[in-house]
């Protein structure tokens, strides 16, 4: 399977707990998106992440929430003191390098957060 | 800043009848707009995409026509199935940036 793999596809915390959550993209491609889909709503933008850079951090929360993309290994998006409002499916998507970057985006089947 | 309003679901069909969900976009320049499907407990998978004005992206019997006189990117289908129930998302891309999405519309068809 060649697309983007995410996991754990779902994860229970209690609250003040940790969650990581872990996404590999298509192979080949350097650009990493999440984003955050809250019950009957859209998804909202959190990070853009290049390999060991975070490009763009705006949908981010400030504070217990951390995202990175290692040279080596999978993009993690980190939620430390977990509550009941982070419940939510995550969505990682990747693309490829900008020059050949049409604005599409391939989706993981997404991780569900459940906080207790 | 940019954005993407689409109509408001759930849209209720019965089996072979027409389909509109209606989206219209607000951005600087000139961006690429995509409708992304996401069937229940699944990620989003790209149905199809329009790059410029008056392209139209086709995919699996569905379709929809950038329209920058009117902003408008609405996704049509002649005859739905019940295998089409999915929830639908608008999103545009502009300068290189992330995709910014419609919050969905849920389509329910029933036989």
């Amino acid at each position: 399977n060649a697309g983007v793999m995410q996991n754990p596809r779902h994860l229970v915390r209690r609250r003040g707990q940790e969650a990581r959550l872990r996404c590999s993209p298509v192979k080949g491609h350097s650009h990493v998106y999440w984003y955050r889909q809250l019950p009957e709503e859209g998804l909202k933008f959190m990070v853009y992440l290049q390999k060991e850079n975070i490009i763009d951090e705006s949908g981010m929360p400030k504070e217990r929430f951390s995202a990175e993309f290692p040279k080596e290994g999978p993009s993690i998006l980190r939620i430390q003191q977990v509550v009941r409002g982070d419940s939510a499916a995550y969505f990682c998507a990747s693309s490829p390098g900008t020059g050949a970057n049409t604005g599409e985006l391939f989706f993981g089947e997404g991780s569900r957060l459940t906080v207790l | 800043g940019d954005s993407v309003t689409q109509m408001e679901g759930p849209v209720t069909l019965s089996e072979e009848a027409f389909l509109t969900i209606n989206c219209t976009y607000t951005a600087t320049g000139y961006p690429s707009l995509f409708w992304y499907v996401q069937y229940p407990g699944e990620g989003l998978q790209l149905l199809l995409k329009a790059t410029k004005a008056d392209d139209k992206g086709s995919n699996k019997g569905f379709e929809a026509t950038y329209r920058k006189e009117t902003t408008s990117f609405h996704l049509e289908k002649g005859s739905v199935q019940v295998s089409d129930s999915a929830v639908y998302f608008c999103a545009l891309s502009a300068r290189n940036t992330p995709l910014v999405f419609g919050k969905g519309t849920r389509l329910s068809v029933i036989a």
